[in-house]
């Protein structure tokens, strides 16, 4: 199975500043690599897919970049609905595999 | 507008089985495999398996080969899955998703079953 491995594990910003979620891969998963939201008693949302491509309605503060083994997530001018735990998956071969989360906290 | 509903939340004693079920609608039936994916208490998510459009196939996390099965009713356009011999760390979350072939991600999901194993 690929081992997708996220850092930090948690992380504490205020509304206003750009941050940045590192997820590898135990090997390279190409571009298929996807991010998700999710908040509290809720079902993850995604985000991006396919490493940067920006899912319909997500606001554009949200990028994503990488390709074969290394993928970030940035956001931009964080808002106060962004607090919130933020996943990476690799999308390229079962089993889709998650990382551990990262706690984005506010400060 | 594409939709997943969910069955609602179980308890099971441990060695015991359970059924969850998602029924799907507002979609293009053959655009998607379904996937299920587990959350326990304060952890990750973990992905359990999945299953084609037409239902004749599925695949599994090697964790719970032999336990776990996913079948579809297309006539009712649900899928299930059913979890046997029940540990107490089965005790999780359970989601069913899409999985676009297209875009190799879990574009929508349903609200979530919780199953509490617990003798």
């Amino acid at each position: 199975d690929i081992q997708m491995t996220q850092s930090p594990s948690s992380l504490s910003a205020s509304v206003g500043d750009r941050v940045t979620i590192s997820c590898r891969a135990s090997q390279s998963i190409r571009n298929y690599l996807n991010w998700y939201q999710q908040k509290p008693g809720k079902p993850p949302t995604v985000l991006i897919y396919v490493a940067s491509n920006l899912e319909s309605g997500v606001p554009s503060r949200f990028s994503g970049s990488g390709s074969g083994t290394d993928f970030s997530l940035t956001i931009s001018g964080l808002q106060p609905e962004d607090f919130a735990t933020y996943y990476c998956q690799q999308g390229n071969s079962a089993p889709y595999t998650f990382g551990q989360g990262t706690k984005l906290e506010i400060k | 507008q594409v939709q997943l509903v969910q069955s609602g939340a179980e308890v099971r004693k441990p060695g015991a089985s359970v059924k969850v079920s998602c029924k799907a609608s507002g979609y293009t039936f053959t655009s998607y495999y379904t996937s299920w994916v587990r959350q326990a208490p304060g952890q990750s998510l973990e992905w359990v398996g999945m299953i084609n459009p037409s239902g004749e196939s599925t695949t599994y996390a090697q964790k719970f080969q032999g336990r776990v099965t996913v079948t579809r009713d297309t006539s009712t356009t649900t899928v299930s899955m059913e979890l046997s011999s029940l540990r107490s760390d089965d005790t999780a979350v359970y989601y069913c998703a899409f999985y676009s072939l297209s875009r190799k991600s879990l574009d929508y999901w349903g609200q979530g079953t919780l199953v509490t194993v617990s003798s």
